[in-house]
């Protein structure tokens, strides 16, 4: 079947540096990404997400990047800090369907 | 305005027993999806709810089921558990109908089998 994948399961990065996790999708009908972080113990939460029609959105700190010619997404973490450490998902949609998420990139953050 | 409320958040049960997970979305919130996480396996689709029925199922075992109640909240019910059923069950709910946008997370339930 259809699937999300990250390319990396860990990434480590320094305090203040900027982070980049990348995520493949297979589904050439995706029209929908979010990106969502988990923390320990905790459900995921929504951090941004981005439709087919855009190849680029900014948030807080957060930039997400849509490459529909190689179903590439990425998530770029502008300044990590020590609080962005947690597993980061991509999810993918089809509409009407259900959400396909990735297998998660864990970020741990340096000091 | 409150989150997505999951019980119990732990428990732990024995092989061949069945447990009853409920959740309580985001008021307003009609569409309640349900997904299992395990370590190296990330979050794996069970099935969704929107007006009371089951609009889409992931590919799992038939001891694995699920309902929605008049007033959304809906609960999810593994039968003859299994070992390999220990998982951290999440609910989400979502705004629309099925497939339309960003899904809201539970805390979820840590279920333990023995």
């Amino acid at each position: 079947g259809e699937s999300v994948g990250l390319h990396l399961p860990t990434l480590s990065v320094q305090e203040g540096d900027n982070s980049i996790i990348n995520c493949a999708y297979s589904n050439s009908a995706s029209d929908y990404f979010i990106w969502y972080k988990q923390e320990s113990g905790k459900g995921p939460q929504f951090i941004i997400d981005i439709r087919s029609n855009m190849d680029k959105r900014q948030g807080q700190r957060v930039t997400v990047l849509l490459n529909k010619t190689v179903k590439h997404l990425s998530l770029q973490i502008a300044a990590t800090q020590p609080g962005d450490s947690a597993v980061y998902f991509c999810a993918d949609l089809n509409y009407g369907q259900n959400f396909v998420f990735g297998p998660g990139t864990r970020l741990s953050v340096l000091p | 305005k409150a989150g997505v409320t999951q019980t119990p958040r732990y428990l732990i049960k024995t092989r061949g027993q069945q447990v009853t997970l409920s959740c309580s979305p985001i008021s307003g919130h009609r569409s309640v999806s349900w997904y299992q996480q395990t370590p190296g396996q990330g979050l794996q689709f069970l099935f969704e709810y929107f007006s009371e029925t089951q609009r889409n199922k992931g590919n799992f075992p038939g001891r694995f089921s699920g309902r929605q109640f008049s007033n959304s909240r809906s609960e999810m019910n593994v039968s003859t558990l299994e070992l390999g059923d220990s998982a951290l069950y999440l609910c989400a709910s979502n705004a629309g109908g099925p497939g339309t946008g960003e899904l809201f997370f539970g805390e979820g339930s840590r279920l333990t089998v023995l």
